[in-house]
């Protein structure tokens, strides 16, 4: 069945570093791939999401592209802040461009960024 | 606007108690809900899928009777966790699919959890 790993956390940064989260996937046919955020004491949100294969997903300075050579979906943000501290999930469905399949998630990442 | 919220957020009961959860849209129609389950420091496994006015479909491995669903109103869902047992302790996370919503803005919004212990 479908899966997603993201790498191992906790990740902590200074303000103002570069931020990498890896996610690869395996799944059959063309999976859709999400990237959601759950701040303290509240429910997950859609950071960014990418359809099909070379596409770039991006919000609030985050991006990630969609590798299909790879089945890879990591999340990049140059220069992250205090309030990016949050745990980050990986996510995918298959089929469509919309999240209203069943997701998929990773184990999550807790990124945690000091002034 | 696309808010979910969860009732209780957290909640402690007796081993063979049983415990209900309501998720509720609250600015817009949910013909399908989503309840996950979530451990310490491991992903969110989908637990079953609620449809408005019918019965709920269940993953594999996720006992029906255990975990009733109710979706009786395009804004409410319940999980009631029947006769619990310490080992049902856990992060029960819902999520609502906008009913009217087209096409690529037919989004998943999540509910805030609610935080499960079984003594």
């Amino acid at each position: 069945g479908d899966s997603v790993t993201q790498m191992e956390g906790p990740v902590t940064l200074s303000e103002e570093a570069f931020l990498t989260i890896n996610c690869t996937y395996t799944a059959t046919g063309y999976p859709s791939l999400f990237w959601y955020v759950q701040y303290p004491g509240e429910g997950l949100q859609l950071l960014l999401k990418a359809t099909k294969a070379d596409d770039k997903g991006s919000n609030k300075g985050f991006e990630a592209t969609y590798r299909k050579e790879t089945t890879s979906f990591h999340l990049e943000k140059g220069s992250v802040q205090v309030s990016d501290s949050a745990v980050y999930f990986c996510a995918l469905t298959g089929g469509g461009g919309t999240s209203y399949g069943k997701l998929t998630f990773g184990q999550g990442t807790i990124l945690t960024v000091h002034p | 606007g696309a808010v979910v919220s969860q009732h209780p957020s957290r909640v402690i009961c007796k081993s063979g108690t049983s415990v209900k959860i309501e998720c509720r849209s609250l600015d817009f129609q949910a013909t399908t809900m989503f309840w996950y389950r979530q451990f310490p420091k491991q992903s969110l496994m989908l637990m079953a899928t609620s449809n408005e006015g019918s019965k709920a479909t269940y993953e594999q491995g996720v006992e029906k009777d255990k975990f009733l669903i109710n979706h009786a109103s395009l804004t409410l869902s319940t999980l009631t966790v029947t006769s619990a047992h310490p080992e049902d302790s856990s992060f029960y996370i819902c999520s609502a699919r906008d009913a009217e919503a087209q096409g690529a803005k037919n989004e998943q919004y999540f509910g805030p959890g609610t935080r499960l212990t079984v003594t």
